[in-house]
């Protein structure tokens, strides 16, 4: 089975502070993605890369950068965490059409 | 753009009840369709999906159907457990080669069912 790891369960930073989260799979699936969970907004899309070295903007990137230097790891940085980026964060990676696999997700406070 | 609605949770069911979650869409092409659960505490995973018209997923007795004419993808369960207690959460897959698999999620459904 596919699997990603997402590098925290749960983490807590202050305000300012740049903050960096960790994904990684092992299936060589060319695409990854970043979601934040909120209850009652659903998932929303961050950013995305199909490839290496390349990123797309989703649905609410202001705030956020990614990095993806190597195929299997898919990194995602608050530049300077705020109090509104307290969220659940869920990384994917995926074949196309195939549907996502998920990693367990990093609850992230920022106090 | 693409969406995916759900009906509005939550679902409160009791043990061995029928469950149906209502799930519709908007694309401009010719979607695939998935559902996804998230135990309490974890990451999404994939529960079934159905790429074209009139497709049936089916897992762990879960089943959706594919229907373009309604543009609906409802998921169905003859008899709910307590472990089944979840959220639900439907997705489409964009159509196109530059969709990059790209996935647009509903809001999710919380069901919870009582012994």
């Amino acid at each position: 089975d596919v699997k990603v790891t997402q590098s925290s369960r749960y983490l807590v930073k202050r305000t300012g502070e740049k903050v960096f989260l960790e994904c990684v799979q092992d299936m060589d699936h060319e695409n990854m993605f970043w979601y934040r969970q909120d209850p009652g907004l659903g998932l929303r899309l961050i950013y995305f890369s199909y490839d290496v070295k390349m990123k797309e903007k989703g649905d609410i990137p202001e705030g956020y950068s990614v990095s993806r230097e190597k195929k299997e790891r898919f990194s995602l940085i608050l530049e300077s965490a705020s109090t509104n980026q307290t969220s659940m964060y869920l990384c994917a990676s995926s074949l196309v059409y195939y549907g996502y696999t998920f990693g367990s997700g990093t609850r992230l406070t920022v106090v | 753009g693409d969406s995916v609605t759900q009906m509005e949770g939550p679902v409160t069911l009791s043990e061995e009840a029928f469950l149906t979650i209502n799930c519709t869409y908007t694309a401009t092409g010719y979607p695939s369709l998935f559902w996804y659960v998230q135990y309490p505490g974890e990451g999404l995973q994939l529960l079934l999906k159905a790429t074209k018209a009139d497709d049936k997923g089916s897992n762990k007795g879960f089943e959706a159907t594919y229907r373009k004419e309604t543009t609906s993808f409802h998921l169905e369960k003859g008899s709910v457990q307590v472990s089944d207690s979840a959220v639900y959460f439907c997705a489409l897959s964009e159509a196109g080669g530059t969709s990059y698999g790209k996935l647009t999620f509903g809001q999710g459904t919380i069901l919870t069912v009582h012994p």
